[in-house]
């Protein structure tokens, strides 16, 4: 079946440590993206992708980093710069950005918590 | 600067009640896309509906039904005779041309508790 994948689905961080959270989808969607969600609060996009190769920050990219080296991969990191990495991370892709009408399609998201 | 407001930070209704999620959205865009979306306990986002902004007609889905009115920039959403399945969150979102980005903005989401 089509879809998106994340993993973990918990993972846990010392301080100090960079970790790296995987998303992998098979929709053929050019488009891919990483959003943050904290406790009462909607989400926020960390990161996002239109092709292969080319990402840009969205509002919150300090201390993270991503790649998109290839149409089926988004990775991302969580440096030890980013001070309250404690959320859940989704990852959601879809057809070109540049169609506003398609849809996103999300993950199951990744639990982050530091300890 | 684009910007949805989800006014109505957490609902508790009685399993039968209909109940109206609102969605306030801001964009310059004349050209836009809204979005409704629903968050189970599982976490992971389902997409419900997506409406243009030349296009004002209601729609109904089921027990669904959305009211979108450009002139009050306004997208709700009306659960009639709700169940338990429907406890939830719920996300409105916009798309706009907004710096070329076509970034999809999110509301901060309505908590729905639908008890028996």
């Amino acid at each position: 079946d089509g879809g998106i994948t994340q993993s973990p689905k918990y993972l846990f961080r010392k301080e100090g440590q960079n970790v790296t959270l995987s998303c992998e989808q098979n929709l053929n969607h050019d488009a891919m993206y990483w959003y943050r969600q904290d406790p009462g609060q909607g989400l926020r996009l960390i990161y996002y992708s239109q092709i292969v190769n080319d990402f840009q920050k969205g509002d919150i990219a300090e201390g993270y980093s991503v790649s998109r080296e290839k149409k089926e991969s988004f990775p991302l990191t969580v440096t030890s710069a980013q001070k309250n990495p404690t959320a859940f991370y989704l990852c959601a892709s879809s057809h070109t950005g540049a169609s506003l009408n398609t849809e996103a399609f999300f993950g199951q998201g990744t639990r982050l918590t530091v300890v | 600067a684009q910007k949805v407001t989800q006014a109505q930070t957490e609902i508790s209704v009685v399993e039968k009640e209909d109940v109206t999620l609102d969605c306030v959205y801001e964009t310059r865009d004349t050209t836009y896309y809204l979005f409704w979306y629903k968050q189970p306990p599982s976490g992971e986002l389902v997409f419900l509906i997506r409406r243009n902004s030349f296009d004002e007609q209601n729609e109904i889905s089921g027990r669904y039904s959305w009211n979108f009115q450009k002139s009050t920039s306004s997208f709700n959403f009306t659960i009639t005779a709700s169940q338990v399945v429907d406890s939830a969150v719920y996300f409105c979102a916009l798309r706009g041309r907004m710096d070329s980005s076509y970034k999809l903005i999110f509301g901060s989401g309505t908590r729905l508790l639908v008890r028996p």
